[in-house]
């Protein structure tokens, strides 16, 4: 089974400069996180889809962060403009399904990397 | 309170010995726990669920303590592999949403 797909691995910008990741869930997962892990810390959620419908984006900072998973299937995340403490890693993950005891088995993808400087 | 605690640590233990993290939640209705590794600069991958009645994979036991609102993780014989970060992971809401502790590092050392 091919795992989570993410890239780029690693991204440097400036401040100010807008990017963007892109994430392929495994084959058949419905549901799809996007995750912000800064250095020391444990991931935090940014957005949730259930297919192509958002479950919970609380988290995520509207003003400058966007994501889109149009059909149902991959997932764009941006960051326009970025600022510099929007450095840390930005992990995709998937699960087949949300609800139920057993569909919070989340596989993650290798995760982009990103620096502001 | 935090809705899931972690002693971050450094666990600093040698091989061989038993180790034991605890992980504190706050909300009453959680309803599924998770235990996740993460290696230094890697994903986080499930390492164990954590059932009701306790569980046991090889040298790694979960408990989970209701009453207390606690899960606890064991690792028996640490092995130098053992060395990573220890994520717990809460659900509620219909299990879809998960709440991600800060993480416990543990370092074994020979």
């Amino acid at each position: 089974e091919a795992g989570v797909a993410q890239s780029p691995r690693y991204k440097i910008i400036e401040k100010r400069q807008s990017v963007a990741f892109w994430c392929n869930p495994i084959s058949g997962h419905a549901t799809l996180y996007w995750y912000q892990q800064i250095l020391g810390q444990g991931p935090k959620l940014l957005i949730q889809f259930q297919n192509n419908g958002v479950v919970d984006d609380s988290q995520l900072p509207k003003d400058r962060f966007s994501a889109e998973r149009l059909k149902g299937v991959d997932s764009t995340l941006k960051i326009q403009p970025a600022k510099l403490e929007d450095s840390a890693v930005y992990l995709c993950a998937s699960s087949f399904l949300a609800g139920g005891s057993g569909a919070n088995v989340l596989t993650f993808g290798a995760g982009s990397r990103l620096t502001v400087l | 309170r935090k809705e899931v605690e972690q002693d971050p640590g450094p666990f600093n233990v040698p091989e061989g010995a038993t180790v034991a993290f605890n992980c504190t939640y706050s909300n009453s209705a959680s309803q599924s726990f998770f235990w996740y590794r993460q290696d230094c600069r890697k994903e986080p991958k499930l390492l164990m669920s954590v059932y009701s009645s306790g569980n046991e994979d090889g040298r790694f036991t979960a408990q989970l303590n209701r009453a207390s609102q606690y899960i606890s993780l064991l690792i028996r014989d640490s092995k130098l592999s053992d060395s990573a970060t220890y994520l717990c992971v809460v659900a509620w809401g219909n299990n879809r949403k998960l709440i991600w502790g800060l993480g416990t590092s543990l370092a074994v050392n020979p």
